[in-house]
């Protein structure tokens, strides 16, 4: 399994961005790059993924840098409610890539208010 | 919003006795998966199910569990005769396809095992 790297923690305030960055240095051309965050007491939920270019939806913005070996999920404006864990997650979508989600430890989001 | 749903939230038993962790999918999603997360310590995947047979599973998952859909909605996963290193939180998931489509949890039942 391909590995990602991120901070075991990081402190924000709320109402402000915030930057959550992942390494992935070893990731494969096939390789989309997922998030996922986990709050207190509840199962992982999933924020947002990519390949190359980056994305945002209604929760974060995805920003993959050119060469694929990092990457930032970014909280445009913290509240307390998105303090949890975020996991870097890379996943293989073509045939015989394997459906389950690797989990590291992640980074622990403390947004304080 | 349609989510996952596990029951029951907390589960105690005596060691060596069988358990059954129940989840409700989404109901359009084809793909199924168990993980597990001890106090503590990362989620670890267990074990995925699709078209009503298992295609993926850890080495965790030994012949001491096994999962069923016994009907279009239920998913579960039973622990035959338990231990005190499998009290965990169990996470159910699914999703609505393979590869990028996102995996849904449940939030999850608390096993204890006395």
């Amino acid at each position: 399994d391909a590995k990602t790297t991120q901070p075991n923690s990081m402190e924000s305030n709320e109402e402000e961005p915030v930057h959550l960055p992942c390494n992935h240095s070893t990731i494969s051309g096939t390789d989309y790059i997922h998030w996922y965050r986990q709050l207190p007491s509840q199962g992982p939920e999933y924020v947002i993924h990519g390949l190359t270019s980056n994305v945002n939806n209604r929760m974060a913005s995805l920003a993959i840098a050119e060469d694929r070996k990092s990457s930032t999920l970014i909280l445009h404006r913290a509240t307390l409610r998105d303090a949890a864990v975020y996991y870097c997650i890379l996943r293989d979508p073509t045939q015989g890539g394997s459906e389950k989600l690797v989990f590291g430890k992640g980074t622990k989001l403390t947004v304080n208010p | 919003e349609p989510e996952v749903t596990q029951t029951p939230s907390h589960q105690v038993t005596q060691m060596g006795q069988e358990v059954i962790l129940r989840c409700v999918p989404i109901s359009n999603h084809l793909y199924f998966y168990w993980y597990r997360q001890i106090l503590g310590q990362k989620v670890e995947f267990l074990v995925s199910f699709y078209n009503n047979e298992i295609s993926e599973k850890s080495e965790i998952f030994d012949d001491q569990f096994s999962v069923e859909r016994p009907d279009g909605s239920n998913f579960t996963l039973k622990i035959r005769s338990t231990k005190l290193e499998d009290s965990a939180m169990y996470f159910c998931a699914s999703s609505e396809g393979f590869g990028n489509q996102p995996q849904h949890f449940g939030d999850g039942t608390r096993l204890s095992i006395l």
